[in-house]
């Protein structure tokens, strides 16, 4: 697609329930992150894949947390057993290739905002 | 690990000012790249502006531009001649050897009439 779409845009779940974030990068790019950006906060890394496999997960908090990218295109972001500290906006950003040239950018989504009551 | 501060949670520009947003930064690497990233409430991260740690020639793109001090491992982006779509929240971020972006907290820019 033309940009890095995230769905849903809102999602309000209870305490204890299962939530799923689906992001879609521009159509080639190789490399795709996951950050989560709490309340007046900046982005947080999660994990970082590169085609289908998760190259760099070091920052997703726990085990309820886990991403998968089976075709090397659409991500899935699961939490389980949700709890209210997962609140927070989850962005998806894509690039061509990683970002360790540095001579590339990320563009990201416009993120899914997740709020547990 | 990489860490980087923006000490100005807001700041506030009239129209067609000039306005300075500071970050500092903290690496033991050499080589690696900073970012000025815009969020407007559309949530969505744009960039504003690159620079490149072994460039000595500080990084401009129109009304926006950077004065980078590598030794003091500061960062801070002057926007000029501040337009009213300016207002937003501007993030400063860093990437190295890990190939990830680590951002600042961010600082809330107003534009006033």
């Amino acid at each position: 697609g033309a940009g890095v779409s995230q769905t849903p845009s809102n999602k309000v779940t209870e305490k204890g329930k299962y939530v799923e974030l689906r992001c879609d990068p521009i159509s080639g790019h190789t490399a795709l992150y996951w950050y989560r950006q709490s309340l007046g906060q900046g982005p947080e890394f999660l994990i970082y894949f590169q085609g289908t496999g998760a190259a760099d997960d070091s920052g997703l908090p726990n085990d309820r947390f886990f991403a998968v990218r089976p075709e090397g295109s659409v991500s899935t972001l699961k939490i389980q057993r949700t709890e209210r500290g997962d609140s927070a906006v989850y962005l998806c950003a894509s690039s061509l290739i990683p970002l360790v040239s540095g001579a590339n950018v990320l563009t990201f989504g416009a993120g899914s905002r997740l709020t547990v009551l | 690990a990489q860490t980087v501060t923006q000490s100005q949670p807001e700041m506030s520009v009239q129209e067609a000012e000039t306005v300075t947003l500071s970050c500092t930064y903290d690496t033991s690497e050499s080589d690696y790249y900073l970012f000025w990233y815009k969020q407007p409430p559309s949530r969505q991260m744009i960039l504003v502006i690159r620079q490149e740690a072994y460039k000595q020639q500080n990084a401009t793109e129109n009304r926006f531009s950077v004065n980078f001090q590598k030794a003091a491992k500061s960062f801070s982006l002057k926007i000029s001649d501040s337009q009213l779509g300016d207002a937003a929240m501007y993030f400063c971020a860093y990437t190295g050897t890990a190939s990830k972006l680590t951002f600042g907290t961010g600082t809330r820019l107003q534009v006033t009439l």
